[in-house]
């Protein structure tokens, strides 16, 4: 079975500085990653994935995030935090081959100006 | 402009009163889904459908219903809805199934069942 791990349940952060979001994955097979956001009353917007190549990926909104197959991780990171970055985060993990998309527990971001 | 519908946005009812949440998209996707967000447990998996008249069970299926007779519509219906059900709920649709294409998720139907 895959699994997804968030092990903060919230990040503080003082706006300027940098900011990261913790994600551990586990499936058998190539993994396929993905980071979402939600605002409050708001439904999930993507943010990045991994499917495959450069470990470093880019996104939306400044965010980046690294795979690291070694150590099963997909940190969320983003060099300068913005107080409009405050949010919940949540990491998923499909298999190469499967079809249900596995969600991590969120973290809650606070970034204080 | 491209969407995901839900409705209704928010629900009260009583256990055992018998409900639908209607999701709609507007982008011909073929992959639709339906999860369910609780705290500290992330977005759960109920049902997916990976084109018209298919469907498969999620991580929590049981009671839940689902129909896929169209496109663009994926209903959720909960027969006899239970307490344990009161949770707020994500439609969500991609292009050619969940592995390698983005979620669009829609705004959420928040239930509460008494």
């Amino acid at each position: 079975a895959q699994s997804v791990a968030q092990p903060e349940d919230q990040v503080n952060v003082a706006e300027g500085n940098p900011l990261t979001v913790k994600c551990t994955y586990s499936v058998s097979g190539n993994p396929y990653l993905f980071w979402y956001v939600q605002y409050p009353n708001r439904g999930l917007q993507f943010l990045l994935k991994y499917i495959t190549g450069d470990n470093l990926v880019k996104g939306s909104y400044g965010f980046e995030a690294e795979f690291n197959k070694s150590q099963t991780s997909f940190h969320l990171k983003k060099p300068s935090a913005l107080v409009s970055d405050s949010a919940l985060y949540f990491c998923a993990v499909i298999k190469a081959a499967g079809n249900k998309l596995t969600f991590g527990g969120g973290t809650r971001v606070l970034v204080k100006p | 402009e491209a969407q995901v519908t839900q409705n209704p946005r928010y629900l009260i009812t009583v256990t055992g009163k018998k409900l639908t949440v209607t999701c709609s998209q507007n982008m011909n996707h073929e992959y639709m889904s339906w999860y369910r967000q609780d705290p500290g447990l992330g977005l759960r998996q109920i049902y997916y459908s990976m084109n018209v008249e298919v469907t498969d069970k999620g991580d929590v299926p049981e009671g839940y219903k689902v129909s896929r007779k169209e496109k663009r519509n994926f209903p959720l219906i909960l027969e006899s809805p239970s307490p344990n059900q009161t949770s707020l709920y994500f439609c969500a649709s991609s292009l050619m199934g969940s592995r390698q294409e983005t979620q669009y998720f829609g705004p959420g139907t928040r239930l509460l069942v008494l």
